[in-house]
């Protein structure tokens, strides 16, 4: 159990467009979704926080005009890069917990943005 | 807020010995500490975790401790294998209802056949 999807696995785009990613729960509701923005051999770097129904909690240093988080239902968060440009390319991962403590967190498989 | 150092950075090993990873913690509130095991272009795979009410966990070739009061935990793999290779993330989370994940930065573990 506790599988989370994430969708698509890889997009390439020009400068300028906004890209969307989506992030599933598959077989349990996850109260809570993260995403993460990863670079090439470096750790997780927490983003936001959403809870369903609610804004989402973005970290210090996050625009939250240029990434925008959606968590409409138990099992789907979105995220959107709008205006992308090369500098946002990177590999960005979402994360879904169960409830509130002490359930562990379960990871997508990450979405490897590149803009060009 | 919290602070997780990983120690090595990288670690390779002969298969069949053991490899340990270690993590300090800076928040003497945090309860829960999970490890992930992340292949090269995939996402974070939970492999173990441990709660602070217990001092050590066994899942197969795979355990953790915990010592609480130096504020620090390990893992160890045992009888590697190939396979094994990856990068290995500890992380911490402090007690509290919404508290997200603090992670160290990471391990590169290569084990040579």
């Amino acid at each position: 159990g506790a599988v989370v999807s994430q969708h698509p696995s890889w997009v390439i785009c020009k400068s300028g467009t906004s890209v969307k990613i989506e992030c599933r729960s598959l077989d349990f509701q996850a109260t809570t979704m993260f995403w993460y923005r990863q670079f090439p051999k470096q750790s997780l770097m927490l983003m936001a926080t959403s809870n369903e129904g609610s804004k989402a909690t973005y970290e210090q240093g996050v625009e939250k005009d240029k990434f925008l988080i959606n968590h409409a239902s138990l099992t789907l968060s979105t995220l959107t890069v709008t205006s992308a440009h090369p500098e946002d390319s990177s590999f960005y991962i979402c994360s879904a917990r169960r409830d509130r403590d002490p359930q562990p967190q379960h990871f997508g498989d990450g979405t490897r943005l590149s803009i060009l | 807020g919290e602070n997780v150092e990983q120690h090595p950075s990288t670690l390779s090993v002969q298969e069949g010995d053991s490899a340990v990873i270690k993590c300090t913690y800076s928040d003497s509130a945090s309860n829960y500490f999970p490890w992930y095991k992340q292949e090269l272009g995939k996402g974070p795979q939970l492999i173990i975790d441990i709660r602070s009410n217990v001092g050590e966990k066994k899942d197969q070739r795979i355990a953790v401790t915990l010592n609480k009061t130096a504020k620090h935990f390990s893992l160890h793999i045992t009888e590697t294998q190939p396979e094994d290779s990856a990068v290995y993330f500890c992380a911490a989370r402090p007690r509290g209802s919404a508290r997200q994940l603090t992670f160290g930065s990471g391990t590169q573990l290569t084990v040579l056949p």
